[in-house]
């Protein structure tokens, strides 16, 4: 079915570590997977994303890879501060008529000072 | 950089009475969508709609519900009979990209939706 899990549901870590969140798809189709920030009542902005033809892409202090095989995609955050606290969402295209995306169902990531 | 803007940020209307969310996509997309964010859930695909006509709906659209782009700028969706059930953030979103190439979908700021 359309499906993306996302795990852990909450994360909490001490200022400057890192965070690893994990998805996982189920449509050997879907070709480009978006991540999300979400603050509390704003809308999911997106932070960054990759397509399937590349394994891994970076922007500062945040990463993705995928894995295409395994339908595995990850978001890493290195030197995380206290204003990366939000809630995190992956999601993924389903084919049909318009790709839609589809949402995990979210990562709470607490950075303690 | 361009939004996607929605109105209004917050309706609050009485169970069985007709509501309107509006939003104005990005001008260059094709491709919209609006989704429903249930307070601390995840955020769950409505209805897309391309070429000026739905192109796939959810279990969630159900006849209660219509979209239009009544002037090829606004997108709106309706919902002709409010429950208690459907007090939620909406957002609409709009994205570039060909139907095999998607990206940058953009979302709105949402519309909180209060049903008393």
């Amino acid at each position: 079915g359309e499906n993306v899990e996302q795990h852990p549901s909450t994360l909490s870590v001490q200022e400057g570590d890192s965070a690893v969140i994990k998805c996982t798809y189920s449509d050997s189709a879907s070709n480009y997977f978006p991540w999300y920030k979400q603050e509390l009542g704003k809308r999911p902005q997106l932070i960054i994303d990759i397509r399937s033809n590349v394994g891994e892409k970076k922007d500062q202090r945040i990463a993705v890879t995928l894995n295409k095989t395994a339908k595995h995609f990850s978001l890493h955050i290195t030197e995380t501060q206290p204003e990366d606290s939000a809630v995190y969402f992956c999601a993924a295209p389903y084919g049909g008529a318009t790709n839609k995306l589809i949402f995990g169902t979210g990562t709470l990531l607490a950075v303690q000072p | 950089e361009p939004e996607v803007t929605q109105t209004p940020s917050h309706q609050v209307t009485q169970m069985g009475q007709e509501v309107i969310l509006r939003c104005v996509p990005i001008s260059n997309h094709l491709y919209f969508y609006w989704y429903r964010q249930i307070l601390g859930q995840k955020v769950e695909f409505l209805v897309s709609f391309y070429n000026n006509e739905i192109s796939e709906k959810s279990e969630i659209f159900d006849d209660q519900f219509s979209v239009e782009r009544p002037d090829g700028s606004n997108f709106t969706l309706k919902i002709r009979s409010t429950k208690l059930e459907d007090s939620a953030m909406y957002f609409c979103a709009s994205r570039a990209g060909t139907l095999y190439l998607p990206y940058g979908y953009t979302f709105g700021s949402g519309t909180r939706l209060t049903v008393v």
